[in-house]
């Protein structure tokens, strides 16, 4: 029973690179969202989806894009990665009848030098 | 805007003391409020939660009420242990679209 898969789990950049997060979730959730997390700072939310085909800015979204291409999955790119980025990513997701209940990925761990 | 506002940690107890994390927060409308649990290298999940007014969440021994008159959904335990040591998050919904407005986050750490 896999629930929320982020790959990779840790990841070093230098600046001005790009890399790519992935999540997958196997319980046929139709809300996927991209957090991240930064001491002092809680969870804050970067992009989101509603559904297959469909993304939208959260409450920090600049220097990211992302993608939904298939249900199952929600990709978060960094175009060119800066060391503001440096933090720990959370995905997560939530079926449509449910409220509030994210099922949340283990994180992935990126640094930026 | 909506916000969470929860006190700032760390908390610091001894094993079976009573705990109290406080969370207050600002909406429009009527939002569902939900207390979630970080262990160390893990992922959030879940506490427990409260979708209206009055209602009481509870779990493994954690409760908090949703007091509409006071915007507040404080977390409580009775008597620590060892194993609750975590990260506790307060978080609000509301809307079409499931986004959570989490709190920045309160440290416990208990000993034994």
């Amino acid at each position: 029973n896999a629930g929320v898969t982020q790959t990779p789990k840790f990841r070093v950049l230098k600046t001005g690179q790009s890399m790519t997060l992935l999540c997958a979730q196997d319980m046929n959730h139709e809300y996927m969202y991209w957090y991240r997390q930064d001491p002092g700072m809680g969870l804050r939310l970067i992009h989101y989806s509603v559904g297959e085909g469909t993304t939208a800015k959260g409450e920090v979204p600049d220097g990211y894009n992302v993608s939904r291409l298939k249900k199952q999955n929600f990709l978060l790119g960094l175009e060119s990665a800066a060391p503001s980025q440096t933090s720990v990513y959370f995905c997560a997701s939530i079926g449509d009848r449910a409220i509030g209940e994210l099922f949340f990925g283990e994180g992935s761990r990126l640094t930026v030098l | 805007g909506n916000s969470v506002t929860q006190m700032e940690g760390p908390v610091t107890l001894s094993e079976e003391a009573f705990l109290t994390i406080n969370c207050t927060y600002t909406a429009t409308g009527y939002p569902s409020l939900f207390w979630y649990v970080q262990y160390p290298g893990e992922g959030l999940q879940l506490l427990l939660k409260a979708t209206k007014a009055d209602d009481k969440g509870s779990n493994k021994g954690f409760e908090a009420t949703y007091r509409k008159e006071t915007t507040s959904f404080h977390l409580e335990k009775g008597s620590v242990q060892v194993s609750d040591s975590a990260v506790y998050f307060c978080a609000l919904s509301g809307g079409a679209t499931n986004k959570l407005i989490f709190g920045t986050g309160t440290l416990l750490a208990v000993q034994p």
